[in-house]
């Protein structure tokens, strides 16, 4: 099955700063990689996601960028705000009629004040 | 519209004992899924649904069992309880197609003593 892997487990930033998280997978056939925002004891939400034949895609303050040659993903956030605060993970799902989603372990960002 | 619901929020079982918990969604979703987390981990998928009366194993379904009577519920059963069963467990269900997003529950805090 797909193996996702995610870098750092925890990041702290200042106020104002920027946040990078990094996933890669391994299964060449993966084509479709969201980001879900956990808040301390609340459910995952979807934040952004990235199809395979997208390089880029932003929302305002928030990017994800995909190299499908290097099997890697990345969620940039500028401008990080405390309420940016929370655990992000990454995720790698391919066409298999379902929507399976192979998680990474998970990153927990901390912006400090 | 209350998208999600999973009950019971929390649960202590004892080894050995069985419980099932409960999952509705009212937003017409076909499929659904349920993930279970541990601490320091992303969600491993358990056990998915496509439809009414079809299910499938995803990556841990080891220790489980899943219904689908109805398309708006979708219940997790444990027949036999065990310590590795000690876990946040979520509910999700999303449109058909292998990019919708999932839409989570609020999950139930399950600990097997």
């Amino acid at each position: 099955g797909e193996n996702v892997e995610q870098h750092p487990s925890t990041l702290s930033v200042q106020e104002g700063d920027s946040a990078v998280i990094k996933c890669t997978y391994s299964d060449s056939a993966s084509n479709y990689f969201p980001w879900y925002k956990q808040e301390l004891g609340k459910r995952p939400q979807l934040i952004i996601d990235i199809r395979s034949n997208v390089g880029e895609k932003k929302d305002q303050r928030i990017a994800v960028t995909l190299n499908k040659t290097a099997k890697h993903f990345s969620l940039h956030i500028t401008e990080t705000q405390p309420e940016d605060s929370a655990v992000y993970f990454c995720a790698a799902s391919k066409k298999t009629g379902a929507n399976n989603l192979f998680f990474g372990t998970g990153t927990r960002l901390t912006v400090i004040p | 519209n209350a998208g999600v619901t999973q009950t019971p929020k929390f649960r202590i079982l004892k080894i050995g004992q069985s419980m099932t918990l409960q999952c509705a969604q009212d937003m017409n979703h076909n499929y659904m899924y349920w993930y279970r987390q541990d601490p320091g981990m992303g969600l491993k998928l358990i056990y998915y649904s496509v439809g009414a009366g079809i299910t499938d194993k995803g990556e841990v379904p080891n220790g489980y069992n899943v219904s689908r009577s109805t398309t708006e519920d979708f219940p997790l059963r444990l027949e036999l309880a065990a310590p590795s069963q000690t876990s946040v467990y979520f509910c999700a269900s999303s449109h058909e197609g292998e990019d919708s997003p999932l839409h989570f529950g609020n999950g139930t805090r399950l600990t097997v003593t």
